[in-house]
């Protein structure tokens, strides 16, 4: 149990085009949504955290504008790179949990993340 | 603000050996959780074990364990029998049990297990 499927799994572009990725949990109603940003041999950075229904949540120094998060259902998220460009290329991994009650939380399920690449 | 912080950003350890991979944290929390994820070269987040700050008992997974130090905010890995599949990066995260629940992690520690 507990799937993130992300897609996809590799992309070229090429600069200036605007790349959509998606992120679904498969079995289950994520509450929460994560996007990641993972640079080479280095840990993940957190981009922004969404819920279902409302405005992403953006970390400081992310900006909102040129990274488009929509969460549209409690199974689906989105990140669109607009008008991307060579030092936008990075990995991208999205994350999905559930908070079932009180005192109960479960782990952030990871999909198997996005590699892109602005030419 | 809570940090985490992995000192070790490489090790090595021969097959079947046991090596222990270390993480302290910085908090003002009482209650949060504590995890350990495993990133091999496919770059897939793997967990590998979670521990709960209000249990006092370390958590174990098969070969996986955990000395969990609340006091001294000390969370290390202690993994057994090591096999070649568990070389990988492994990550530190720390995780608030209120708010956006959003993990802080560590910089990684790269394992690599020796035939």
């Amino acid at each position: 149990g507990a799937v993130v499927s992300q897609h996809p799994s590799w992309v070229i572009c090429k600069s200036g085009t605007s790349v959509k990725i998606e992120c679904r949990s498969l079995d289950f109603q994520a509450t929460t949504m994560f996007w990641y940003r993972q640079f080479p041999k280095q840990s993940l950075m957190l981009m922004a955290t969404s819920n279902e229904g409302s405005k992403a949540t953006y970390e400081q120094g992310v900006e909102k504008d040129k990274f488009l998060i929509n969460h549209a259902s409690l199974t689906l998220s989105t990140l669109t790179v607009t008008s991307a460009h060579p030092e936008d290329s990075s990995f991208y991994i999205c994350s999905a949990s559930l908070t079932a009650g009180q005192g109960y939380i479960q782990p952030q399920h990871f999909g198997d993340g996005t590699r892109l690449s602005i030419l | 603000a809570q940090t985490v912080t992995q000192s070790q950003p490489e090790m090595s350890v021969q097959e079947a050996e046991t090596v222990t991979l270390s993480c302290t944290y910085d908090t003002s929390e009482n209650n949060y959780y504590l995890f350990w994820y495993k990133q091999p070269p496919s770059r897939q987040m793997i967990l590998v074990i979670r521990q709960e700050a209000y249990k006092q008992q370390n958590a174990t997974e098969n070969r996986f364990s955990v000395n969990f130090q609340k006091a001294a905010k000390s969370f290390s890995l202690k993994i057994s029998d090591s096999q070649l599949g568990d070389t990988a990066m492994y990550f530190c995260a720390f995780m608030k049990t209120s708010g956006t629940y959003k993990y802080i992690f560590g910089t990684g520690t790269r394992l690599k297990v020796l035939a």
